[in-house]
């Protein structure tokens, strides 16, 4: 019931892009992203409602397929202030559940 | 406003012991849930408490239990420690109970060892 990230890990340089998908094999109600330095606790980035909604927050955005159970998050021009682990999390109304992670960190 | 507190940060103890976190949310906030982050398992929801009533419960033993108080303040207890119990344990408030679009948010963390 966990939702799978991928990928795992990723390494960037500043200023490159990347996608980080979120999949569940159950019904996706809303999909919320985390980001979790190391040695600290997960902080909130943005929740997604609807189907095919997308978000924004400075250069990371989001989107949510309903359909297709997926989000994925979208880092533009990484900062190196960007590393840290991404988790998405759905509620399911019994409980919460944290995707797998996927570590994203970024070079000079 | 303050944001979530746990006290106390960190905590070592041996095998059969039990331990009392205590985890106070952001003010206004009347629900709290807890969760245990290891390298294995990643971030595994333990269980929520809404206005002093346990809401929801995951997959974890009954050695595992909480509580809430009248003014949302929450503690989590572990009997009978096992080494597995090793884990940052968060708590995170949010101003719902359950909700799908709810923002939780997290405090620093417990770090518990146990030798």
């Amino acid at each position: 019931q966990q939702p799978v990230q991928s990928p795992q890990a990723v390494i960037l340089r500043e200023g490159e892009d990347a996608v980080i998908n979120c999949s569940s094999s159950k019904a996706l109600y809303s999909v919320h992203w985390y980001r979790q330095k190391h040695g600290e606790a997960p902080v909130f980035l943005m929740i997604l409602l609807k189907g095919g909604e997308q978000k924004g927050h400075e250069k990371i955005s989001a989107s949510f397929n309903e359909k297709k159970q997926q989000s994925s998050l979208y880092l533009t021009a990484s900062q190196l202030s960007y590393s840290g682990t991404y988790f998405c999390g759905t509620n399911t109304g019994n409980q919460f559940y944290f995707g797998t992670g996927t570590s994203l960190t970024v070079i000079p | 406003k303050a944001g979530v507190t746990q006290t106390p940060r960190y905590l070592i103890k041996t095998r059969g012991q039990q331990v009392t976190l205590s985890c106070s949310p952001i003010s206004g906030h009347r629900s709290v849930s807890w969760y245990q982050q290891t390298p294995g398992q990643g971030l595994q929801f333990l269980f929520e408490y809404f206005s002093e009533t346990q809401r929801n419960k995951g997959n974890f033993p009954g050695r595992f239990s909480g509580r809430q108080f009248s003014n949302s303040r929450s503690e989590m207890n572990v009997s009978t420690l096992e080494l597995g119990d090793s884990a940052l344990y968060l708590c995170a408030s949010s101003l719902q109970a359950s909700g799908r679009t709810d923002t939780q948010y997290f405090g620093p963390g417990t770090r518990l060892t146990v030798l």
